[in-house]
């Protein structure tokens, strides 16, 4: 199996603080996607960043990518309760972006206390 | 409202018998993905389809068929042969470009006894 490695499986936080989540994948990739999932829903794309670029924002999430490492962070500044849910990242193989197959990690799953 | 559909949300089953997933999408997509996630694990993909009448196979189709007879539909049979049906099962298109997210339906979970 060509699927991610994130760590950690489930990480618990007080509201307020913020939450680091890390991906590792295996082959080289054209982009990378983070997806958010709420229990017994389907999966939100949150943001995408591509090989060629270190490092995303939108709102208050902060993406980065290290291809050296084959690596990416996502960091959620200022949690929320609202925030608590599974995260996904996603990736797709170089060679193969015009089908748009996405190998996903097995995700991290976050509760934000209030 | 632009989105997916896909029904219905929860289905039962015995096993040995042949069980369709709906999934329905007015988004104009090009692309539809059936992923299949089981408890506490990321999505495994079975089958996607880039235009209508063309569909191929994913990490896992052994035991499911698929059929693109019109672009916003995407049904998903299960059949007997699979051999752990019971799983949560979700749908997702695209639109044809390159690098766009993947758009997700609100899934349906199977449980065959």
């Amino acid at each position: 199996s060509q699927q991610g490695e994130e760590d950690p499986q489930a990480l618990s936080i007080q509201e307020g603080e913020n939450a680091t989540m890390n991906c590792s994948y295996k082959t080289s990739i054209n982009n990378l996607q983070w997806y958010r999932q709420n229990s017994g829903r389907g999966l939100v794309h949150l943001i995408l960043i591509r090989s060629n670029e270190r490092e995303k924002h939108s709102g208050r999430l902060r993406v980065t990518l290290d291809t050296s490492k084959k690596s990416s962070s996502l960091l959620i500044t200022a949690s929320r309760a609202a925030d608590t849910a599974s995260y996904f990242c996603a990736t797709d193989a170089r060679g193969s972006s015009n089908t748009g197959k996405l190998i996903f990690g097995q995700g991290t799953t976050l509760q934000v206390k209030p | 409202d632009g989105g997916i559909t896909q029904s219905p949300k929860y289905l039962f089953r015995k096993e040995g018998q042949n069980v369709t997933l709906s999934c329905e999408q007015n988004l104009n997509h090009d692309a539809m993905y059936w992923y299949r996630q089981d408890p506490g694990q990321g999505l495994r993909l079975i089958y996607y389809s880039q235009i209508v009448n063309d569909f191929q196979k994913g990490d896992i189709a052994e035991g499911y068929s698929v059929s693109r007879e019109k672009k916003e539909s995407f049904p998903l049979t299960v059949t007997s042969a699979q051999k752990n049906p019971t799983a949560f099962y979700l749908c997702a298109s695209r639109p044809g470009q390159n690098n766009s997210p993947l758009h997700f339906g609100n899934g349906t979970r199977l449980t065959v006894t």
